[in-house]
């Protein structure tokens, strides 16, 4: 079956710091992609998507590339803040050609610290 | 646009009570919400999807007569969790998924309710 697979936390970094957190999918047919971002105590916020291969989804400085030839969607940010430590989960939607009722399948979800 | 509330936002209960928790989008129309939970520094388990107008499609291993899904209105569903336990502890998280579906699947999604049973 479908299913997302996110690296492990938690990562800790410095503020101003690079970011990549590693997502990478199994899905039959085309899904969607996203990542959702969640605040200590707080339901997800949609941080960004990607429809299609080939497409960017970027929102607060955060980027992801939807990379069907390695079933990739990376999350990035060029300089962190302290204000960006949360729980970040990439998801995929399941096409609902496929019976799967467009269901949101999600990673495990990687804890993001950043330090002053 | 596109917010979704959950109320409460925190409900402790004694175990055998039953608790209603809501799921509105406020500036859209829902034919499809979801509900989740979700354990401490865990993923979100899918429990259920809510159709307006039909049966709720609950997912394997989830008990239907303990987690009751009613979705009146294309902007509320509600989950009772019926007799509930110490074990139904948990942060339960709803979703709704605008409408017309297109091939777009974003679902936004609520603040969460954090449901403590003594």
């Amino acid at each position: 079956g479908d299913s997302v697979t996110q690296m492990e936390g938690p990562v800790t970094l410095s503020e101003e710091a690079f970011l990549t957190i590693n997502c990478t999918y199994t899905a039959t047919g085309y899904p969607s992609l996203f990542w959702y971002v969640q605040y200590p105590g707080e339901g997800l916020q949609l941080l960004l998507k990607a429809t299609k291969a080939d497409d960017k989804g970027s929102n607060k400085g955060f980027e992801a590339t939807y990379r069907k030839e390695t079933t990739s969607f990376h999350l990035e940010k060029g300089s962190v803040q302290v204000s960006d430590s949360a729980v970040y989960f990439c998801a995929l939607s399941a096409q609902r050609i496929y019976n799967q009722g467009g269901k949101l399948i999600f990673g495990q979800g990687t804890e993001l610290s950043v330090k002053p | 646009g596109a917010v979704v509330s959950q109320h409460p936002s925190r409900v402790i209960c004694k175990s055998g009570t039953s608790v209603k928790i809501e799921c509105r989008s406020l500036d859209f129309q829902a034919t499809t919400m979801f509900w989740y939970r979700q354990f401490p520094k865990q993923s979100l388990m899918l429990m259920a999807t809510s159709n307006e107008g039909s049966k709720a499609t609950y997912e394997q291993g989830v008990e239907k007569d303990k987690f009751l899904i009613n979705h009146a209105s294309l902007t509320l569903s509600t989950l009772t969790v019926t007799s509930a336990h110490p074990e139904d502890s948990s942060f339960y998280i709803c979703s709704a998924r605008p409408e017309p579906p297109g091939r777009e699947e974003t679902q936004y999604f609520g603040p969460g309710t954090r449901l403590l049973v003594l």
